[in-house]
């Protein structure tokens, strides 16, 4: 178990809909990773966030939008869903988010569009 | 440009056998991090390993063992004596120094499945 809490575990939702999918990180850890993995593009960096501001973004559509909370949990949205958007979401953290830091992630929210 | 190529797709192996999976990694950046990640069936990623740019020293943890070479931009991971339960998919990544945040670019992973 490497601490870090993903919810929900399954989503199945149709085309055009929206999603919100959370993540609580370590605890104690400021930085919030999110990585989405599917079959065609493998293991993709989404966007991070330290302690409530966005400090990198990667290949991340603009239907998709993340914030970190006070509590440093964090959501990722996900809207105007496409088939091509099921996939298996990880969110991963660490305490200062630099790169020297083994990332932890946790066990996923794989989403189905339908 | 950053980029991991771990070109073995899909490696079968008898348990007991040696297994080597191989990792080629670019960069640019001098001071960067690699890490070996496993991804078995139940789908969760677990951490296995970070090695930084500056230490070439090989590592040994149990059955484990990982050898960086700078020269040859590799790092590879040899599983001894393999079991069952080291079937998974495993990925290696790159982070590097320069780029803010360490973000993780992952290689497209190695299914590694042992039989019985």
């Amino acid at each position: 178990d490497s601490g870090v809490t993903q919810t929900p575990k399954h989503l199945i939702t149709a085309t055009g809909q929206r999603v919100t999918l959370r993540c609580s990180p370590r605890s104690g850890d400021l930085s919030v990773y999110w990585y989405q993995q599917s079959l065609d593009q493998g293991l993709q960096f989404l966007i991070q966030y330290y302690n409530g501001e966005e400090r990198a973004k990667g290949n991340i559509l603009e239907r998709f939008s993340a914030q970190q909370f006070p509590d440093l949990h964090s959501e990722l949205n996900l809207s105007s869903l496409e088939l091509g958007d099921s996939a298996l979401y990880f969110c991963a953290s660490t305490p200062q988010g630099n790169s020297y830091n083994e990332q932890f992630f946790g066990p996923g929210t794989r989403l189905t569009v339908l | 440009a950053q980029k991991v190529t771990q070109a073995q797709t899909e490696i079968s192996v008898v348990e007991k056998e040696d297994v080597t999976l191989d990792c080629v990694y670019e960069t640019r950046d001098t001071t960067y991090y690699l890490f070996w990640y496993k991804q078995p069936p139940s789908g969760e990623l677990v951490f296995l390993i970070r090695r930084n740019s500056f230490d070439e020293q090989n590592e040994i943890s149990g059955r484990y063992s990982w050898n960086f070479q700078k020269s040859t931009s590799s790092f590879n991971f040899t599983i001894t004596a393999s079991q069952v339960v080291d079937s998974a998919v495993y990925f290696c990544a790159l982070s590097e120094a320069g780029n803010q945040g360490g973000k993780l670019i992952f290689g497209q992973g190695t299914e590694l499945s042992v039989k019985p």
